[in-house]
């Protein structure tokens, strides 16, 4: 079983769709969680960084987590065009650290 | 230039050949990283530098090796590659290695032929 586990996609939603995307992980020790947002022909840029459980709000962007499901989410409201890009979900049990564990990330297309 | 820049953005190279690829950060960070992703697969995290000093190497081959000059330069010295070598090289930087928030250059597109 792999640590990180993300759906591929690609997952294609119209323009103004409430976007939902997951992570499932194996590992109970992750406290940190991360979002990245990759456009094509760029490097991973970080979207959400969060703590724990719960939610955290930026902007359209909310982050989610479930650590008794072992479960993220990341919701984008009033999804554009310009949202579409691969996301990647990042994950480690320590803070103060650069070992993150990476899903292999969700191509997401919103159609105009 | 902002931010991370890497050189460069496409290469391709036969087995034997030796090439080299750069990354370039102005941001003023202190920790620099390299990263493999392929595709279906996680980033995979391969060399970190701590203040020009290499503080991981995660059990990477040894035909490809690193170097970091100053806290602002890091390369990725080529050789002998493999075609399961083929992926998009990502360089990043922090602020330091304890910091969670990396910036990540465009990366260097690499096919071994």
């Amino acid at each position: 079983q792999k640590e990180v586990e993300q759906d591929p996609g690609p997952l294609s939603v119209p323009e103004g769709a409430i976007v939902s995307l997951n992570c499932t992980y194996s590992n109970s020790a992750f406290q940190y969680f991360m979002w990245y947002r990759q456009y094509s022909r760029k490097g991973p840029e970080l979207l959400m960084y969060t703590y724990s459980s719960g939610n955290k709000e930026d902007g359209r962007f909310t982050a989610q987590v479930d650590k008794s499901s072992k479960y993220i989410s990341l919701f984008i409201r009033d999804s554009q065009p310009s949202d579409s890009a691969t996301y990647l979900c990042a994950m480690s049990a320590r803070s103060g650290t650069y070992k993150y564990i990476f899903g292999t990330g969700t191509r997401l297309k919103v159609l105009a | 230039e902002t931010g991370v820049t890497q050189t460069p953005r496409h290469l391709v190279m036969g087995m034997t050949n030796k090439k080299s690829l750069k990354c370039e950060q102005h941001l003023g960070h202190n920790a620099m990283y390299w990263y493999k992703q392929s595709a279906k697969k996680p980033l995979e995290l391969m060399f970190v530098y701590n203040f020009k000093e290499q503080t991981e190497n995660n059990s990477v081959p040894s035909r490809f090796s690193p170097e970091c000059p100053n806290s602002s330069h890091l390369f990725l010295h080529l050789h002998t590659l493999q075609p399961e070598d083929s992926a998009l090289y990502l360089c990043a930087s922090s602020q330091g290695v304890s910091s969670y928030e990396q910036y990540f250059g465009p990366g260097t597109r690499l096919t071994v032929t």
